[in-house]
């Protein structure tokens, strides 16, 4: 079983400061790594897919790096809104569908 | 609205009852997935449907069955189930099972057995 592990669990910020979160996987049979957004009551919305070593992407105001040899991608947020509250999920993909391995997310809040 | 429907979004269910849970998605994608997030703990992969053909069963218990009548529709039936299995289930769907594709995730049903 892989250990997928984000980091902090839970944030608060203020409104308008920027903030960063982690996401820690092992380095091996890395084939993909996805960051989804997941507000209360809705459904968990992709982010990114990223799939290579130094891959950087953006969306808006939230952006996604990621090292595939040390394992970790970091998910940044500029300029947070109170409408970024929700719990941010990522998701190593070791292989196909059958090894998709989600962690337990980190639940930001943006204070107004 | 995402594209993938669930319904009921709540049900609550005896041990000894019979429920059905109900996908739709009309997104052409070919792979629809069932998913359950217990408490604290991370989304765990139940069943995997490519092509209507199951490709996955996760080591699920038999009282949680899976049916794929096409590509847009998917449904876990279920039967004497026990309170440990009270959990948001979650549908997603994807292009394909190939690696690059993300999921398109329904809303979930909070089931809860009493």
């Amino acid at each position: 079983i892989l250990n997928v592990e984000q980091s902090p669990q839970s944030l608060h910020v203020q409104e308008g400061d920027s903030t960063n979160f982690t996401c820690s996987f092992p380095s091996s049979n890395f084939y993909a790594l996805h960051w989804y957004r997941w507000e209360t009551a809705k459904s968990p919305e992709a982010l990114f897919v990223m799939t290579l070593n130094g891959d950087e992407k953006k969306k808006g105001r939230i952006s996604a790096t990621l090292n595939t040899k040390e394992g970790y991608s970091y998910l940044y947020i500029k300029g947070s809104q109170p409408e970024d509250s929700a719990t941010y999920l990522c998701a190593l993909n070791s292989g196909g569908y059958q090894k998709v391995t989600f962690g337990t997310g980190t639940k930001l809040q943006v204070i107004p | 609205e995402t594209g993938v429907t669930q319904t009921p979004r709540h049900l609550v269910m005896g041990m000894t009852n019979k429920k059905s849970l109900k996908c739709e998605q009309h997104l052409g994608h070919n792979a629809m997935y069932w998913y359950k997030q217990s408490a604290k703990k991370p989304l765990e992969l139940m069943f995997v449907y490519n092509f209507k053909e199951q490709t996955e069963n996760n080591s699920v218990p038999s009282r949680f069955s899976p049916e794929c009548p096409n590509s847009s529709h998917l449904f876990l039936h279920l039967h004497t189930l026990q309170p440990e299995d009270s959990a948001l289930y979650l549908c997603a769907s994807s292009l394909s099972t190939a690696t690059g594709n993300g999921y398109t995730f329904g809303s979930g049903t909070r089931l809860t057995v009493v």
